[in-house]
């Protein structure tokens, strides 16, 4: 089955203790993204990658960081997390014309 | 940069009628994506409906159609027959290549809609 997973799924944490959130896709797509999404903002592009050991900013990008060292994954990094950053991250891969969202990730952050 | 405006935050309709959420865009492009994704509690998102900006018929998807207006930038979902299941969030969302395999996905803020029984 075509699918984008996320792990974990919900997360509780505290300031400063570093996180990551996994994301992998098995669809051999080239192009993966993040997403937060806040009440009232809709969604919005955090980071952004092309391709192995190619990314970039999205619109968001202050407190987080990405790597894609393998196709399949594009983990998101918050080194050090703050209340500011509790929100709902989504995970996707695609192209311009069809894009396969990832179940969510649930964060809050204390 | 492209922007996408949804004017309409809540919306309610009684099942079995017909509803009509709204969304405009703002881009110098001329080829380019539309989408309306569905998010219902469950905060999977889950596509409804897609509209290629060169392709002038409109889509339509079983109860779901649209009505693309490329000169006005204006692109409404219409869902006939409301079922309860349609009870969920609706973002409007657009599309386009920035070359290389690269391409900007921009969401608006959402609507809610209720189906009320």
């Amino acid at each position: 089955e075509a699918q984008v997973t996320q792990n974990p799924r919900y997360l509780i944490t505290v300031t400063g203790k570093k996180l990551t959130v996994t994301c992998s896709q098995n669809m051999n797509h080239e192009y993966m993204s993040w997403y937060r999404q806040d009440p009232g903002l809709g969604l919005r592009q955090i980071y952004y990658s092309m391709n192995v050991e190619v990314t970039d900013k999205g619109d968001v990008p202050e407190g987080y960081k990405v790597s894609r060292k393998e196709k399949r994954n594009f983990p998101l990094i918050l080194e050090s997390p703050s209340p500011n950053q509790t929100s709902l991250y989504f995970c996707a891969s695609g192209g311009v014309n069809e894009q396969f969202f990832g179940p969510g990730t649930r964060l809050t952050v204390l | 940069a492209q922007t996408v405006t949804q004017s309409q935050p809540e919306m309610s309709v009684q099942e079995a009628e017909t509803v009509t959420l709204s969304c405009t865009y703002d881009t110098s492009e001329s080829n380019y994506y539309l989408f309306w994704y569905k998010q219902p509690p469950s905060r999977q998102m889950i596509l409804v409906i897609r509209q290629e900006a060169y392709k002038q018929q409109n889509a339509t998807e079983n109860r779901f159609s649209v009505n693309f207006q490329k000169a006005a930038k204006s692109f409404s979902l219409k869902i006939s027959d409301s079922q309860l299941g349609d009870t969920a969030m609706y973002f409007c969302a657009f599309a386009s290549s920035t070359g290389a395999g690269s391409y900007q996905l921009t969401f608006g803020k959402g609507t809610k809609l209720s189906v009320i029984p």
